[in-house]
């Protein structure tokens, strides 16, 4: 079975310039999660879809990130402009619904490193 | 800050016993968890535990939760130099699904 893919692994910008993080879930996978993980923090929830649905976006900052998953299945996540604080490891996770989500069963991706100069 | 809160870093010598602790503060978590990181990878889940149990024994895994204490840890047995990685634990966060609240991680480095 394949796992979750992300792409790019890294990204390097400068500050104000714009970003896209794509990700394709494990098949079959309605449950679709962005996380933002800072240097020596852990992974903090920005976005997390049902199908093409968004179930909780509250600390997503719509200001500058956009997220999507028109089709239920992949999924962008954009920031735009960036900035400095920014830089961090994006890691995308998919969960099946009937599955061992509710007990933590998230398979995440290897992340998109990203360095906002 | 964190409401999941661990040490950051933990040094073994190949062979002893590795253990790592946590602190989480929602008393109402359902579930708590142990992830593993490697080097350039995602996280995995490691285990888990219910709430309502004090221990649970996988393997050279070994859980424990002080409920009364908000105390988790994890006993590795026999560490292995493939057992280095960053180690998170996380707790559910109640009245959602999938939703969960990751400590820092902390780093084991084995050492032969």
């Amino acid at each position: 079975e394949a796992g979750v893919a992300q792409s790019p692994r890294y990204k390097i910008i400068e500050k104000r310039q714009s970003v896209a993080f794509w990700c394709n879930p494990i098949s079959g996978h309605a449950t679709l999660y962005w996380y933002q993980q800072i240097l020596g923090q852990g992974p903090k929830l920005l976005i997390q879809f049902q199908n093409n649905g968004v179930v909780d976006d509250s600390q997503l900052p719509k200001d500058r990130f956009s997220a999507e998953r028109l089709k239920g299945v992949d999924s962008t996540l954009k920031i735009q402009p960036a900035k400095l604080e920014d830089s961090a490891v994006y890691l995308c996770a998919s969960s099946s619904p009937g599955g061992l989500a509710g007990l933590g069963e998230l398979f995440f991706g290897e992340g998109s490193r990203l360095t906002v100069l | 800050g964190e409401d999941v809160e661990q040490s950051l870093f933990l040094s073994v010598r190949e062979g002893d016993s590795s253990v790592i602790n946590c602190t989480y503060t929602d008393s109402s978590s359902t579930y708590l968890y142990w992830y593993k990181q490697e080097p350039g990878a995602g996280l995995q889940l490691l285990t888990y535990i219910f709430s309502n149990m004090d221990m649970k024994q996988d393997q050279r895994l070994t859980v424990l939760l002080n409920k009364k204490d908000k105390h988790l840890s994890l006993r590795i047995a026999d560490t292995q130099t493939g057992d280095s990685a960053i180690y998170f634990c996380a707790e559910s966060i109640p009245d959602s699904w999938g939703k969960f609240q990751f400590g820092a991680g902390t780093q084991v480095v084995v050492t032969p």
